[in-house]
């Protein structure tokens, strides 16, 4: 079945500390988004990618950053630098305005 | 500037009576229009959308919406609501100046009481 996978469903950060959360698609889709959503919130965009080895900033890049070295991955870092990254992460792929969402990343600060 | 805007935080329906999410949108040209669902703890699953052409769209799990382009709205609509569908529903409107990205509302927490 074709879809999107995050990894892993919970994460546990301590201060100071750089943690990675996966995404992985096979969908073949070109574009691929990371959005934050905190508990009763909307969704906030963190970075997206149109093409392998291009991305952008979104509205709240600070803190995070992304590779996009193969069509199917688009791995997010939370840095130190991010001071509040407790909250729920979503990566998405998208094919002409129609999205397809992971599962989600729970990411907590111990 | 395009914007997709769910006025109601929260709606609350008793089961089996008809339901209702709003959404009202602002955009240049012809709206791409979306709706998702997000249960506790999981990703957004796509409902329907609406392209072109008839403005009653039924989508996923007996939801529908209903173009309206005069008043701007896109509401959601199910003749009978089940407790199942409680749950956190986004509309979206494409961005036509970003190749596709989705401009996302706030999300409206819909709950149904048996």
């Amino acid at each position: 079945d074709g879809g999107i996978t995050q990894s892993p469903k919970y994460l546990f950060r301590k201060e100071g500390q750089n943690v990675t959360l996966s995404c992985e698609q096979n969908l073949n889709h070109d574009a691929m988004y990371w959005y934050r959503q905190d508990p009763g919130q909307g969704l906030r965009l963190i970075y997206y990618s149109q093409i392998v080895n291009d991305f952008q900033k979104g509205d709240i890049a600070e803190g995070y950053s992304v590779s996009r070295e193969k069509k199917e991955s688009f791995p997010l870092t939370v840095t130190s630098a991010q001071k509040n990254p407790t909250a729920f992460y979503l990566c998405a792929s998208s094919i002409q305005g129609g999205y397809t969402f992971g599962s989600g990343t729970r990411l907590t600060v111990v | 500037a395009q914007s997709v805007a769910q006025p109601e935080d929260q709606v609350n329906v008793a089961e089996g009576n008809p339901l209702t999410v709003k959404c009202t949108y602002s955009v240049s040209g012809n709206p791409y229009l979306f709706w998702y669902v997000q249960y506790p703890n999981r990703g957004l699953q796509f409902l329907l959308k609406y392209i072109t052409g008839d403005n009653l769209v039924k989508g996923s799990y007996g939801f529908e919406a209903e173009f309206n382009k005069s008043q701007t709205s896109f509401h959601l609509k199910k003749p009978s609501a089940l407790v199942s569908d409680s749950a956190l529903y986004f509309c979206a409107v494409r961005d036509i100046g970003s190749n596709y990205q989705l401009i996302w509302g706030a999300g409206t927490k819909l709950i149904i009481k048996p």
